[in-house]
């Protein structure tokens, strides 16, 4: 059974760090592509930021580019998130998903997400 | 950036009946769209992709057609579990990935 687990949420201030982690089970982590996407309190989904199987690309949302960086480490079949300069706006649910088989772009298994506050 | 559209917000079914949500692109996706299922508390499930192929284990119930820009996602008989908002997704364009805002299918 595919699982992925996500960690690392909590209260932050804004201008403040925090780093989100996802383990997986279940597949072969190194052979997808991995996603992080947000949905904000009473929101819809935002795409975030995802990460080829070798790191060789990694792309972001404009609003998080130069704060947020996606990172995996195969090995650990782990997904993080490194988020700094959060924001208010940032405050959201936080889920890791995986690549469809069939398309990288579309997203066959989710986490139950972490939330993430920034709040003075 | 492609900017995806939903429609109706609120979508009021009773039991049984057949349900039609809408998505609408700002410009063509050549049918790179997925559909998704959100319910109350849980994470998104993935239904459709590439606008109508099943995703393993979605029931029958659930189809997907369209072309260009737009899209629709109908469920056939609206089951008790099936009350949730449902997301579009376009990957044809991006970066950004792009979700619409989501419809909320609701007990009448």
């Amino acid at each position: 059974e595919v699982q992925l687990v996500e960690s690392g949420g909590g209260l932050v201030q804004p201008g403040g760090s925090l780093r989100l982690s996802c383990t997986a089970s279940g597949f072969t982590f190194n052979t997808y592509w991995m996603t992080w996407v947000r949905q904000a309190p009473g929101k819809g989904l935002e795409w975030v930021a995802n990460v080829k199987q070798d790191e060789s690309e990694k792309y972001y949302l404009d609003s998080v580019k130069g704060r947020f960086t996606v990172s995996r480490d195969n090995a650990k079949k782990s997904l993080y998130l490194q988020m700094n300069s959060l924001r208010v706006e940032d405050t959201a649910v936080y889920y890791c998903a995986k690549g469809g088989d069939y398309s990288a772009w579309t997203f066959d298994a989710w986490g139950q997400g972490t939330l993430v506050t920034v709040s003075s | 950036e492609i900017v995806m559209t939903q429609s109706p917000a609120t979508l009021s079914v009773s039991p049984g009946e057949r349900a039609t949500l809408s998505c609408r692109a700002s410009q063509s996706v050549s049918r790179l769209l997925a559909w998704y299922q959100q319910r109350p508390g849980q994470a998104p499930r993935l239904l459709i992709y590439d606008a109508s192929t099943r995703a393993t284990g979605v029931p029958a119930r659930f189809s997907g057609s369209g072309s260009g820009t737009e899209y629709t996602l109908t469920i056939s008989s609206l089951q008790s579990e099936d009350f949730a908002v449902y997301y579009c997704q376009q990957y044809d364009s991006w970066p950004p990935l792009t979700f619409g805002g989501g419809t909320k299918v609701e007990i009448k």
